[in-house]
């Protein structure tokens, strides 16, 4: 099956930095790339996705990036707000929807 | 549409108990997945569904749990007997053809 792994578990930054987290997967078939964001007590809901024929995309802050050679995607958010903390997961899907481990997003006024 | 409804939100029960999750999916919605989720383990797959058969259930943790999907527009997640290690947040999520899969609100379950 699909193997994801997502660094960093957290990550803490100042109000207004850019915060990145990474993901790589092991399934070459993948095509489909999507970031999902869980605030506390909520459930996950897609921030933004990529498919495998786009090397990025963007939506205002937020952006994603794909190696697909590399095998890995990437989420960029820039000028971080308090309200952007959260646990941020990617997913790899070809047979199945797998996620990431997730990463604690913390920004700090 | 509602989105996907899942219910109960909380159960707490007795370990040894019979639990069962329900999920009603978004309508036109051909995959369907059941999710744990813990704070050491993150959110695991432990079911999927396409069409209604299941496709991979090499996340289910052991033969205590089964789930069923009956039709489009239904799924149950059962534990017999439940443990106190089977607390958690439980997640159905569906979607369509490999877009966007939205989730449901979650159920906690807490074994006593």
């Amino acid at each position: 099956g699909e193997n994801v792994e997502q660094h960093p578990s957290t990550l803490s930054v100042q109000e207004g930095d850019s915060a990145v987290i990474k993901c790589t997967y092991s399934d070459s078939a993948s095509n489909y790339f999507p970031w999902y964001k869980q605030e506390l007590g909520k459930r996950p809901q897609l921030i933004i996705d990529i498919r495998s024929n786009v090397g990025e995309k963007k939506d205002q802050r937020i952006a994603v990036t794909l190696n697909k050679t590399a095998k890995h995607f990437s989420l960029h958010i820039t000028e971080t707000q308090p309200e952007d903390s959260a646990v941020y997961f990617c997913a790899a899907p070809y047979s199945t929807l797998t996620f990431g481990k997730g990463t604690m997003l913390l920004v700090s006024p | 549409d509602a989105g996907v409804i899942q219910s109960p939100r909380h159960e707490v029960t007795e370990m040894g108990q019979e639990v069962t999750l329900r999920c009603k999916p978004i309508s036109g919605h051909n995959s369907l997945f059941w999710y744990r989720q813990t704070m050491m383990r993150g959110l695991e797959l432990l079911i999927y569904f396409n069409n209604n058969v299941p496709i991979d259930d090499s996340g289910m943790p052991e033969d205590r749990f089964s789930a069923k999907m009956p039709n489009a527009s239904f799924s149950t997640l059962k534990i017999q007997p439940s443990e106190p290690r089977d607390s958690a947040v439980y997640f159905c999520a569906s979607s369509l053809d490999w877009r966007e899969a939205f989730f449901g609100q979650g159920t906690r379950l807490t074994v006593v």
